[in-house]
């Protein structure tokens, strides 16, 4: 089993629509959460943080579940400019830090 | 944010050769540097944790004497891959933390590899 997974998606939305991300994650040892975006060809760039009391900027909406072990984000209102690749984060302590990503879901929104 | 400058962004070379890419955090100060390889469409790859004076901690897999690292200051990591091969051709990015390495990491702009 993967440490972290996402659907890949891709998920085909038109503009306005609100979409929903999940992520689980495997290690219950698990300490940070995070969202990042990342376009073609590009690195990621940090969308936002996720804690257990949820965290909203904007249009997105991040949530931490703990005892599912699953994080999620939410896009309301999507925009063109949304289309990108979201890859959930989340950090693990084995000793020293270190990161590990999902896959990344894909999603399109269409005029 | 913080900024992570990486170069070359984008290095074609003949199978053989050693590739050396540089990560630079501009405003801050990064005692971890983190390397990683993503194929396309494939995920984040963590190769490994590079920490200023100390030797790097690479990942299961991932041969130390393939893929050098280097992290001189604390602003800088370098990464070399020694005797390019076209299987090595991937997309390989850098990130910096300002803390903790649980802290946000900030990243690099990536290096496009192309093996000949």
């Amino acid at each position: 089993r993967k440490e972290v997974e996402q659907d890949p998606g891709p998920f085909n939305v038109p503009e306005g629509a609100t979409v929903a991300f999940n992520c689980t994650y495997s290690n219950s040892a698990s300490q940070s959460f995070f969202w990042y975006r990342q376009d073609c060809r590009k690195e990621p760039k940090l969308l936002m943080s996720v804690y257990s009391s949820g965290n909203e900027d904007g249009r997105f909406t991040a949530q931490l579940n703990r005892a599912s072990q699953y994080i999620s984000l939410l896009i309301r209102d999507s925009k063109l400019s949304d289309s990108a690749t979201y890859l959930c984060a989340v950090i693990l302590n084995t000793g020293g830090f270190k990161t590990i990503f999902g896959a990344g879901t894909r999603l399109f929104v269409k005029a | 944010g913080a900024v992570v400058s990486q170069h070359p962004s984008r290095v074609i070379c003949k199978s053989g050769t050693s590739v050396k890419i540089e990560c630079r955090s501009l405003d801050f100060q990064a005692t971890t540097m983190f390397w990683y390889r993503q194929f396309p469409k494939k995920s984040l790859m963590l190769m490994a944790t590079s920490n200023e004076g100390s030797k790097a901690t690479y990942e299961q897999g991932v041969e130390k004497d393939k893929f050098l690292i280097n992290h001189a200051s604390l602003t800088l990591s370098t990464l070399t891959v020694t005797s390019a091969h076209p299987e090595d051709s991937s997309f390989y990015i850098c990130s910096a933390v300002q803390g903790s390495g649980a802290d946000i990491q900030y990243f690099g702009a990536g290096t496009r590899l192309s093996v000949l």
